[in-house]
C-alpha cells in the first residue's frame, strides 16, 4: 500500500534555529496537509496546499511557517525561527480526493531546546 | 464552525468485552467522518471513514462505525477488543464542497487502555 513518507523521525534543534521537515506524499495525490500534534493534545490543522499554491492556512501558521513543494515529489514544511512551543509531532499527509481517505506519514517529532 | 467532540477522554475495558467510542460532531451539512488510531510515538492509521451511502461503515481490525445525522454522532465500535487495540482514537470530521480544501477537524482524543 501507498505511504507518506517523513523525514526525519526526530529533529532536536536550538531555539531561533531554522528547520526543514521532509515528506514525500503519495505520488497520484492532489491535496497535501501539514498538521501538528502537541503531546497529549489534539492533532491540529496547519495548512493545506493544492495546485502549487497554499489554498487555507490556520491561524497557528503564522509568518514563521512555510511550505514548499519544490520538484512535484517532495513537500516541505519550514519553521524560520523555531520556538520552545514548536515542540510538536508533525504529520504530513496527503489526499486523492473523495471517495478516498487521507493518509498520514508517521510524523516527525520536533524538539526545541 | 466545524467541531468534533469526543466526550471520553479515557477509557478502560477488559480484553473480550465490547467497546464503544463516542463522537459527536457540529458542521453545517453532512460532513466527510473519520476514525484513526494511533499507538504511542506512531502515526494515525485510517480505521475507518463515511461519505456516502449506508450510514453503518465497516473498517479495518474488526471495527465499525455508525453515522447518525440525528444525533450529529459518529460511534465506533468493536464486538471483541484485544489488547493490541490499546491506543489512541481519533475521531475527524472533513468539510464537503469544491470550494473547500479538505482539512480535517480532529476531536480531543480518547486514549483506550485494555485491561487482561
Amino acid at each position: 500500500e501507498p505511504e507518506v513518507t517523513q523525514t526525519p523521525s526526530h529533529q532536536v534543534t536550538q531555539m531561533g534555529q531554522e528547520v526543514i521537515l521532509r515528506c514525500v506524499p503519495i505520488s497520484n495525490h492532489l491535496y497535501f496537509y501539514w498538521y501538528r500534534q502537541i503531546l497529549g493534545q489534539k492533532v491540529e490543522f496547519l495548512v493545506s496546499f493544492y495546485n502549487n499554491e497554499i489554498s487555507e492556512k490556520s491561524e497557528i501558521f503564522d509568518d514563521q511557517f512555510s511550505v514548499e513543494r519544490p520538484d512535484g515529489s517532495n513537500f516541505t514544511l519550514k519553521i524560520r525561527s523555531t520556538k520552545l512551543e514548536d515542540s510538536a509531532m508533525y504529520f504530513c499527509a496527503s489526499y486523492l480526493g473523495t471517495p478516498y481517505g487521507y493518509t498520514f506519514g508517521s510524523g516527525t517529532r520536533l524538539t526545541v531546546v | 464552525a466545524q467541531s468534533v467532540t469526543q466526550p471520553d477522554i479515557h477509557i478502560t475495558v477488559s480484553e473480550g468485552a465490547s467497546l464503544e467510542l463516542r463522537c459527536n460532531y457540529s458542521y453545517g451539512a453532512t460532513p466527510y467522518l473519520f476514525w484513526y488510531v494511533q499507538s504511542p510515538g506512531q502515526g494515525l492509521q485510517l480505521l475507518l471513514k463515511y461519505f456516502s451511502g449506508d450510514t453503518l461503515v465497516q473498517g479495518i481490525k474488526g471495527f465499525e462505525a455508525e453515522f447518525k445525522r440525528s444525533q450529529s454522532s459518529f460511534n465506533l465500535r468493536k464486538p471483541s477488543v484485544h489488547w493490541s487495540d490499546a491506543a489512541e482514537y481519533f475521531c475527524a470530521v472533513g468539510a464537503r464542497g469544491s470550494s473547500n480544501t479538505g482539512k480535517l477537524i480532529f476531536g480531543q482524543g480518547t486514549t483506550l487502555q485494555v485491561k487482561p
